[in-house]
């Protein structure tokens, strides 16, 4: 059973383009949960979907981000018009039915230059 | 507010000695709790969990950690140190399983031989 697959594993945008991280849950996940880690900082967390549903997005800023989980496909965060501030790890992590544990992918490091 | 607080952002212990990692939570209900690791360039890994019952919880590689709930503590601890364990040790909490997890900001554990 693959763990969860995140890619790019690192992103490197020009201010001003638009970064897109992609995740695939554990097989049979259907909670996926997205995180941003900045340097020297523990992970903050952003936003939580279902499929084809948004939980919760209170961690989430206001513009420029968006994230999704369609019925098929990995889900994605997305980010618009980078700046150098969103530089970070963006780790996404899945869990089962039960809530009861979340497992982590290995980031993907976005740098803005 | 709800927080995380890890008050040690390193640690260094000689191989083979023990070792206590502080975790202090703020929030107004049992939370819970989770210790992971993060290996440098890598995504984090579960050492351990407590949600309710027994406050000595067994982890992997050795682990332990207790929850006091008088103290609002959950710290980490492990009787001998290999030069393995030397990584990022991140605590966190939730109000409800695996969602949305506050983290605190780490600490380096450093090994010396």
């Amino acid at each position: 059973n693959a763990g969860v697959m995140q890619n790019p594993r690192h992103l490197v945008r020009r201010r001003g383009q638009e970064a897109r991280l992609r995740c695939s849950p554990m097989k049979g996940h259907s909670h996926v949960y997205w995180y941003r880690q900045l340097p020297e900082e523990g992970l903050k967390f952003m936003v939580y979907l279902q499929k084809e549903n948004i939980i919760d997005e209170s961690g989430m800023p206001k513009e420029r981000f968006s994230a999704e989980f369609p019925k098929e496909g990995p889900s994605i965060l997305r980010i618009q018009q980078v700046v150098r501030g969103d530089s970070a790890a963006y780790f996404c992590a899945s869990s089962p039915v039960d809530r009861s544990e979340a497992f982590f992918g290995q980031g993907t490091r976005l740098t803005v230059v | 507010a709800q927080s995380v607080t890890q008050p040690d952002i390193h640690i260094t212990v000689s191989e083979g000695a023990s070792l206590e990692l502080r975790c202090n939570y703020s929030y107004g209900a049992t939370p819970y709790l989770f210790w992971y690791v993060q290996s440098p360039g890598q995504g984090l890994q579960l050492l351990l969990k407590y949600f309710s019952g027994d406050t000595l919880v067994q982890g992997i590689k050795g682990f332990e950690a207790e929850f006091k709930r008088s103290q609002s503590s959950f710290n980490l601890r492990k009787p001998s140190v290999h030069w393995s364990d030397a990584a990022e040790y991140f605590c966190a909490f939730s109000g409800g399983g695996a969602d949305g997890l506050t983290f605190g900001k780490g600490t380096h554990l450093i090994i010396q031989p």
